[in-house]
């Protein structure tokens, strides 16, 4: 299985953009990455996911390196809602079909 | 729009009794997930369901945990006897398929709090 490797926790500044990277060097060519995030108590919530190519929506934009080893979420202007943990994550096969296996993610903070 | 459903938000048992949890997956949706998160952890996989049937369910307690979706739409995840170490959230997921494209939303959740 590939996985991913994140840091623990990371601050961001209300209003700046917040960059959180992940690592994912045994990803496979059919594997997506995937972002979501938990707000404390709630369930997971999907951000964005992406193939090769960068991709961007209202929430986020993903940016994912030429081979494919890293990625990035962007979060281009950070509000205090935001705070929450992120999960980058490589969509693997499972028994029988494709599952999602969380890490332990990074922990944002952003700060007024 | 559309949202994963789940009852009971929060349940507190006694150890050694039964507890269950129901999700409503959103509408068309033929994957459905139980995950559990233990407090501090990511959400780990309990079972994964292709319309009724069981995919995965190697990560399952089947001592004590039952999971089923009888008619492909709905899903019941069962405890019994609970254990204090089952007190955890236990979250529903659903997608369109099982493909890697296809995107997995999750429920709010079900607290379990076994004393």
């Amino acid at each position: 299985d590939a996985k991913t490797t994140q840091p623990p926790s990371m601050d961001c500044a209300e209003g700046r953009a917040a960059n959180l990277p992940c690592n994912h060097s045994t990803i496979s060519g059919n594997e997506y990455v995937y972002w979501y995030r938990q707000i404390h108590s709630q369930g997971p919530q999907y951000i964005i996911h992406g193939l090769k190519n960068n991709e961007t929506n209202e929430m986020a934009s993903l940016i994912i390196t030429e081979d494919r080893k890293s990625s990035t979420l962007i979060l281009p202007h950070a509000t205090l809602r935001d705070t929450a943990v992120y999960y980058c994550i490589v969509r693997v096969a499972s028994n029988s079909g494709y599952a999602l296996n969380f890490g332990k993610g990074t922990s944002l903070l952003v700060t007024p | 729009e559309a949202e994963v459903a789940q009852s009971p938000r929060y349940k507190i048992t006694e150890k050694s009794q039964a507890v269950a949890f129901w999700c409503d997956p959103i509408s068309g949706h033929a994957t459905l997930y139980w995950y559990r998160q233990i407090l501090g952890q990511g959400p780990e996989l309990l079972v994964q369901f292709q319309d009724e049937s069981v995919v995965d369910d190697s990560q399952l307690p089947k001592d004590r945990f039952s999971a089923e979706r009888l008619k492909g739409v709905d899903s019941t995840l069962k405890i019994q006897p609970a254990e204090l170490g089952d007190s955890a959230m236990y979250l529903c997921a659903s997608g369109w398929g099982p493909n890697s494209g296809n995107t997995i939303y999750f429920g709010e959740g079900s607290w379990l709090t076994v004393v």
